[in-house]
């Protein structure tokens, strides 16, 4: 799987978008990217993922280049409560019935009133 | 809909102890993963299984085993507990990965088990 490379932290203020971006240099055709938020003490919980282009749900969006060498994750307007850690991670598609996620070291992202 | 349910929430051994952590799948869900979390570190891979058979591993030790049952609960099992095995394990579930991008392979985490060793 490919490796990710992603910052260690970032802050940011109420109300701004934040935009974290990670590197997947060495990803493969049938590996897609996938995006975690983890609070402390508590599991990572699903964010959002994709494979190319733009993906928008109600939490987020992924923009990935046509290259998909890196990827994007935009949180819009932030509050207190995105305070947390952020995991790109990168999987493969099998055709079988497993899977397998590599969590990296995370970005912690602090956001101030 | 019940999410993943880890026992206990939070335990203490000793040096040598073994240790047994549960848990229980996301209802619809037929593969387990096990990680381990150390203070400000990310998740590491341990294992999974999927149709009771361990069918990935990550770089631990054989001390740590596990075991899927025909419900898809799961046990994951230390021998041997050392200093280093303190740290939060956490359980997650999905639906096996069919090689489409539909939501399948999603990631479910329960709260995790904090393990402290003495």
């Amino acid at each position: 799987l490919a490796k990710t490379t992603q910052p260690v932290s970032m802050d940011s203020y109420e109300g701004q978008e934040v935009n974290i971006t990670c590197s997947h240099n060495n990803i493969a055709t049938n590996d897609y990217i996938t995006w975690y938020q983890q609070f402390p003490s508590q599991g990572p919980r699903f964010i959002i993922q994709g494979y190319k282009t733009k993906v928008t749900n109600e939490v987020a969006s992924l923009f990935i280049p046509a290259d998909r060498k890196s990827s994007t994750l935009s949180l819009p307007r932030v509050s207190l409560s995105d305070t947390a850690v952020y995991y790109c991670l990168v999987g493969r598609l099998f055709s079988g019935g497993y899977n397998k996620l590599i969590f990296g070291a995370g970005t912690r992202l602090a956001v101030h009133p | 809909d019940a999410g993943v349910t880890q026992s206990p929430t939070h335990l203490i051994k000793t040096r040598g102890q073994q240790v047994t952590l549960r848990c229980s799948p996301k209802s619809g869900h037929d593969t387990v993963s096990w990680y381990q979390q150390a203070l400000g570190q990310g998740p590491q891979f341990i294992f999974q299984y999927y149709e009771e058979e361990e069918r990935q591993r990550g770089n631990f030790p054989d001390r740590f085993s596990g075991h899927q049952f025909p419900n898809y609960s799961s046990e994951l099992n230390v021998n041997a507990l050392l200093l280093g095995d303190s740290a939060l394990y956490l359980c997650a579930s999905s639906l096996g990965d069919r090689g489409t991008l539909s939501g399948a392979n999603v990631l479910t985490f329960g709260a995790g088990s904090r393990l402290t060793v003495l």
